[in-house]
């Protein structure tokens, strides 16, 4: 079975520019979750999809958002980009998502963003 | 203030060397995972552990869940150079879904 894959690997913009980063799960899992990884800040919960519907926010400003489509793939969008959006951005895949996460996720490589 | 407190956030041993990574929070937690991390790669989950005071072993890994669910570690016995890279931490909290909340992280170098 293949595993969460991420596209692009890698990306570079400038401030005030949008970007779209896409997710695909692994085939069945109908959860996709987005981290914010930096050397400051660490790993940071962005957001939660689950039958196409956000079912949890974390504590970044409205330029990020998502959306999942029917078949469960998921697309992150960052509006007016700041230097500090520089990041790795990691996509999670589950099964179902749950209260209190105790089935496994899984993450994909990442997207890294720079910009500049 | 992290919600997580994971410590130490470096570390360099020695081949064959023993460690342990702490956890720590005032939070309970439903459930907490531990993941290692490589360079240009997503986290990979290792154990996830689930009632207080669990005790789980994976090969020289030895993970435990506090009683109160509050706090857990990671023992590596007789390190190997192959246990190099970062290792998180990170907590489920009932009726937050899927959200996973990571501590820092702890970078472990074994040298030979």
């Amino acid at each position: 079975k293949a595993g969460v894959t991420q596209t692009p690997r890698y990306l570079i913009k400038t401030r005030g520019q949008q970007v779209t980063l896409s997710c695909s799960p692994i085939s069945g899992h109908r959860s996709v979750s987005w981290y914010q990884q930096t050397p400051g800040q660490g790993l940071q919960f962005l957001f939660e999809y689950f039958s196409e519907t956000q079912r949890n926010k974390g504590n970044f400003p409205g330029r990020f958002s998502g959306r999942q489509f029917s078949n469960s793939r998921s697309e992150m969008n960052v509006s007016t980009l700041e230097l500090g959006d520089s990041a790795l951005y990691l996509c999670a895949s589950s099964p179902r998502g749950g209260r209190g996460a105790k089935e496994t996720q899984y993450f994909g490589p990442g997207t890294r963003l720079l910009v500049l | 203030t992290q919600l997580l407190e994971q410590s130490p956030q470096f570390l360099s041993i020695q081949e064959g060397e023993n460690l342990t990574v702490y956890c720590n929070s005032s939070s309970v937690f439903s459930s907490l995972q531990w993941y290692r991390q490589e360079p240009g790669e997503g986290p990979v989950l290792l154990v996830t552990v689930v009632t207080g005071g669990e005790v789980k072993k994976l090969k020289r890994l030895t993970f435990q869940f506090g009683d109160a669910r509050k706090d857990s570690s990671l023992h590596i016995t007789a390190a190997q150079p192959g246990d190099t890279g970062l290792y998180l931490c990170a907590g489920a909290l009932d009726n937050a879904g899927n959200m996973l909340t990571f501590g820092g992280g702890t970078r472990l170098m074994v040298k030979p």
